[in-house]
């Protein structure tokens, strides 16, 4: 079983469009996040989340929403794609107060904006 | 806010010898947590070690050891015995303790293995 999976793996899209990402986790976990890993490789955090709060990096355009419908799944909306966006989407998840072991990754979505 | 700094983009090590990779962070906090990750060509992030600030013992995972000096906000890692499966993107990573925070990465060192 894929502790964090992510659906699509590859998503390719015109700009102005609109899409999602899903993401669900088999861990048990309570926190969840959402990482950006740009044409560089850096990754940045975008969002962390558990079912009291959410942290928003400020950077992150409010075109990102993050959306979870219950505490195994968080998806990633995108509104009015743009070529910056291009990059892979990471979700990850961990059990808050306690030790890494870790963050578990999500093998990632590679997102073409053309 | 935390940063963490990779200086070294690449290496490159022949098979079987030991490599080092740099990492340096800066926080304010004593309370935390820092990793270093592989990300091979598949993309998938593999955690290979980590470290508690509050313990003073090098974290060792089989080949890979660490060298935290906390005083000097240093956390390097070193793998012994290359193998060509370690080529990989490597990247360290630093947590606060005790929330829910993510994880603040570096820039990463793409680490090449010659046969």
């Amino acid at each position: 079983d894929t502790a964090v999976s992510q659906t699509p793996k590859y998503l390719v899209t015109q700009m102005g469009n609109d899409k999602s990402i899903k993401c669900e986790q088999n861990l048990g976990h309570d926190t969840m996040y959402w990482y950006k890993q740009d044409s560089k490789k850096f990754l940045k955090i975008m969002f962390s989340y558990n079912n009291k709060e959410l942290i928003i990096n400020e950077t992150v355009p409010n075109r990102f929403s993050p959306k979870s419908p219950d505490k195994a799944h968080l998806n990633l909306h995108i509104n009015s794609l743009e070529l910056g966006d291009s990059a892979v989407y990471f979700c990850a998840s961990s059990q808050k107060g306690t030790l890494n072991y870790g963050y578990t990754f999500g093998s990632g979505t590679r997102l073409t904006v053309v | 806010a935390q940063t963490v700094t990779q200086s070294q983009p690449e290496m490159s090590v022949q098979e079987a010898e030991t490599v080092t990779l740099s990492c340096t962070y800066d926080t304010s906090e004593s309370d935390y947590y820092l990793f270093w990750y592989k990300q091979p060509p598949s993309r998938q992030m593999i955690l290979v070690i980590r470290q508690e600030a509050y313990k003073q013992q090098n974290a060792t995972e089989n080949r890979f050891s660490v060298n935290f000096q906390k005083a000097a906000k240093s956390f390097s890692l070193k793998i012994s015995d290359s193998q060509l499966g370690d080529a990989a993107m490597y990247f360290c990573a630093y947590r606060s303790g005790g929330g829910a925070d993510g994880l603040t990465f570096g820039k990463g060192t793409h680490l090449i293995i010659q046969p």
